[in-house]
């Protein structure tokens, strides 16, 4: 049963560019949450997404980055235009339905901008 | 805003037992939670207490929980360098989707 899955999980880009990262939830899970580590830092929230469904961006800066969970495939965070502060972990968590809300991370993806 | 607190810095012998604690502000807490992450790695789940209960054990491990004082703490017993890592405590709120996280308490066992 394989976990959450995160691609890439080293991503560098330069100041201006796009990033993408993607993150394919636990099989049987529909809920899907994006953190933010920055160095020495605790996760913050960002974004909270069901099927098709943004049901919590309260955590997400409000220009420049966006999430997506499709019908199909995975969910994308995406960064356009990015800066030297975007760099840090985004981890990517999911989890079933249900009050315990047991949420499983990813890997993360560890992006650098140059 | 929740604010989770913990202290940074723990070391510990190979073979004692090993204390990390977490104070949090939220009185409407539901869920608290434990997270190991090792160097490079994402976050695994070590364990998690519901609000109502005081006490949770699952082998090494014993969570106390008291309520009142809004503490939480992560007791390790017979601490082994593989467990030298960031331990993460976060909570969940009543209502609320997200988890609030700590800054991590980076545990270091000496052999």
């Amino acid at each position: 049963n394989a976990g959450v899955m995160q691609n890439p999980r080293h991503l560098v880009r330069r100041r201006g560019q796009e990033a993408r990262l993607r993150c394919s939830p636990m099989k049987g899970h529909s809920h899907v949450y994006w953190y933010r580590q920055l160095p020495e830092e605790g996760l913050k929230f960002m974004v909270y997404l069901q099927k098709e469904n943004i049901i919590d961006e309260s955590g997400m800066p409000k220009e420049r980055f966006s999430a997506e969970f499709p019908k199909e495939g995975p969910s994308i965070l995406r960064i356009q235009q990015v800066v030297r502060g975007d760099s840090a972990a985004y981890f990517c968590a999911s989890s079933k339905t249900g009050v315990e809300n047991i949420q499983y991370f990813g890997a993360g993806t560890r992006l650098s901008v140059l | 805003g929740e604010d989770v607190e913990q202290s940074l810095f723990l070391s510990v012998r190979e073979g004692d037992s090993s204390v990390i604690n977490c104070t949090y502000t939220d009185s409407s807490s539901t869920y608290l939670y434990w997270y190991k992450q090792e160097p490079g790695a994402g976050l695994q789940l070590l364990t998690y207490i519901f609000s109502n209960m005081d006490m949770k054990q699952d082998q090494r491990l014993t969570v106390l929980l008291n309520k009142k004082d809004k503490h939480l703490s992560l007791r390790i017993a017979d601490t082994q360098t593989g467990d030298s890592a960031i331990y993460f405590c976060a909570e969940k709120e009543t209502g609320a989707n997200n988890l609030f996280f700590g800054t991590g308490t980076r545990l270091t066992v000496i052999p």
